[in-house]
């Protein structure tokens, strides 16, 4: 069975850019959450996502980030401008329920903002 | 502030050696424990996981420990394996207060496994 997948697994650009990372859920899991991983922080939850609405965006570090999940197969995290403290390790998971059951998570898209 | 860590964030055992993870919680309210084992370049992988009305539970070659007296984790490992050398995250699941009816997956810092030939 096909897990969480994220895109791209890298990414590397400028300060200033525009940034979208993609993810796509395992099928049938309703609930889509964004992580950011660095060596300071650890794992962050960012925002997560009940049947595509958002539930908690409180861990959304800042108006420049936003996400959206127009539908149960496919979410973004966007970063607009980017800057040189976002880079990190942004992991996409799902699960079946929030609360009893583990969370899946994808590889990750790697990104640096130089 | 209330926060899941660990006691040790290295361990290094001899290959076929059996290894033991700890971790501490400190949030009473928290039902749900899950353990991740994260490899270089790859995402958070599901282990195993426990619910608070038991205080043990088997899978292949783990063993998760709940205590929830000393509110304490661990994560046993059977015959530890090259392969298990990763980094080992607990999390506890618990219902934020600040948010209603929402739950959040709070990760501890993470123990770095080293399985030594």
């Amino acid at each position: 069975d096909a897990g969480v997948i994220q895109s791209p697994r890298h990414e590397v650009t400028e300060m200033g850019q525009e940034v979208t990372l993609r993810c796509k859920p395992i099928s049938g899991h309703d609930y889509l959450f964004w992580y950011r991983q660095t060596m300071m922080r650890g794992l962050e939850l960012l925002i997560y996502f009940n049947n595509n609405v958002p539930i908690d965006d409180s861990g959304m570090p800042e108006d420049r980030f936003s996400a959206k999940m127009p539908n149960a197969s496919f979410s973004t995290l966007k970063i607009q401008p980017s800057e040189p403290r976002d880079s990190a390790v942004y992991f996409c998971a799902s699960s079946l329920d929030s609360s009893n059951q583990p969370q899946h998570f994808g590889d990750g898209t790697r990104l640096s903002i130089l | 502030g209330e926060s899941v860590g660990l006691h040790l964030p290295t361990l290094s055992v001899q290959e076929g050696d059996n290894s033991i993870i700890n971790c501490a919680y400190s949030n009473s309210a928290s039902d749900y424990f899950i353990w991740y084992k994260q490899e270089s370049g790859k995402g958070p992988q599901f282990i195993i996981d426990i619910r608070s009305n038991m205080d043990k539970r088997q899978g292949q070659r783990v063993t998760v420990l709940l205590n929830k007296t000393v509110k304490h984790l661990s994560l046993q490992i059977a015959a530890t394996q090259p392969g298990d050398s990763a980094v080992y995250f607990c999390a506890e699941n618990r219902l934020k207060t600040s948010s209603g009816s929402a739950r959040q997956l709070t990760f501890g810092s993470g123990t770095q496994l080293t399985v030594l030939p």
